[in-house]
């Protein structure tokens, strides 16, 4: 079972279409950090959240952390083709001293021009 | 300022030999983490270091093994490989290891294929 549950696992949407990416756990994070990773690439950072319910903000693509800092959303206006991706997103715990990120599984996103 | 350098970038091996992968970090991070990440089981955590100390260890048998060295370079080495250890294989650095908010600064990764 994926301590952070990712859903939906594919969307292929058309440009200009909205979307909204859901990570999910019974488990609270302490932050939660969202990535994106293209073919042939390593994950690259888009953002940090903290604070339940926070809501952040890079351009087209609004970030929220739940209440709880049990979940996440991901929710991206107008798409673009060069937004096609897999998005992931991963929680911060604490387990006694030691601290672990934890990743979801994945939402593959592909937009079509 | 450079990024994480993992090296190499593909390789291929045969079943029961060992392979050992190599990651530079961004220069005045401290901390290295490695990740396997395959279709099925998407991104897996082996184990993370600071300065030179392994720091967390994932649930992954003994045959993967890291170390760090004194400038944070890291390697880690997959011994006798399974045809299952055929994955994408991540390096990320980050400040301070996961002192803060743990952001991570991945490198383009290594590819491994185990034939």
């Amino acid at each position: 079972t994926q301590l952070l549950e990712q859903s939906p696992q594919f969307l292929s949407i058309q440009e200009g279409e909205n979307l909204t990416v859901y990570c999910n756990s019974s488990s609270v994070f302490s932050s939660l950090q969202w990535y994106r990773q293209e073919p042939g690439e390593g994950p690259v950072l888009l953002v940090t959240v903290v604070t339940g319910g926070e809501v952040k903000k890079l351009k087209r693509l609004t970030f929220q952390f739940g209440d709880a800092r049990k979940d996440s959303s991901l929710h991206i206006t107008a798409a673009q083709p060069g937004d096609t991706g897999l998005y992931l997103c991963a929680g911060l715990r604490s387990s006694g001293s030691a601290r672990q990120l934890t990743f979801g599984s994945g939402t593959q996103l592909t937009v079509l021009p | 300022k450079a990024g994480v350098t993992q090296t190499p970038r593909y390789l291929i091996k045969t079943r029961g030999q060992q392979v050992t992968l190599s990651c530079s970090p961004i220069s005045g991070h401290r901390s290295v983490s490695w990740y396997q990440q395959t279709p099925g089981q998407g991104l897996q955590f082996l184990f993370e270091y600071f300065s030179e100390t392994q720091r967390n260890k994932g649930n992954f048998p003994g045959r993967f093994s890291g170390r760090q060295f004194s400038n944070s370079r890291s390697e880690m080495n997959v011994s006798t490989l399974e045809l299952g250890d055929s994955a994408l294989y991540l390096c990320a650095s980050s400040r301070e290891g996961f002192a803060n908010t743990g952001e991570l600064f991945f490198g383009e990764g290594s590819r491994l294929t185990v034939l």
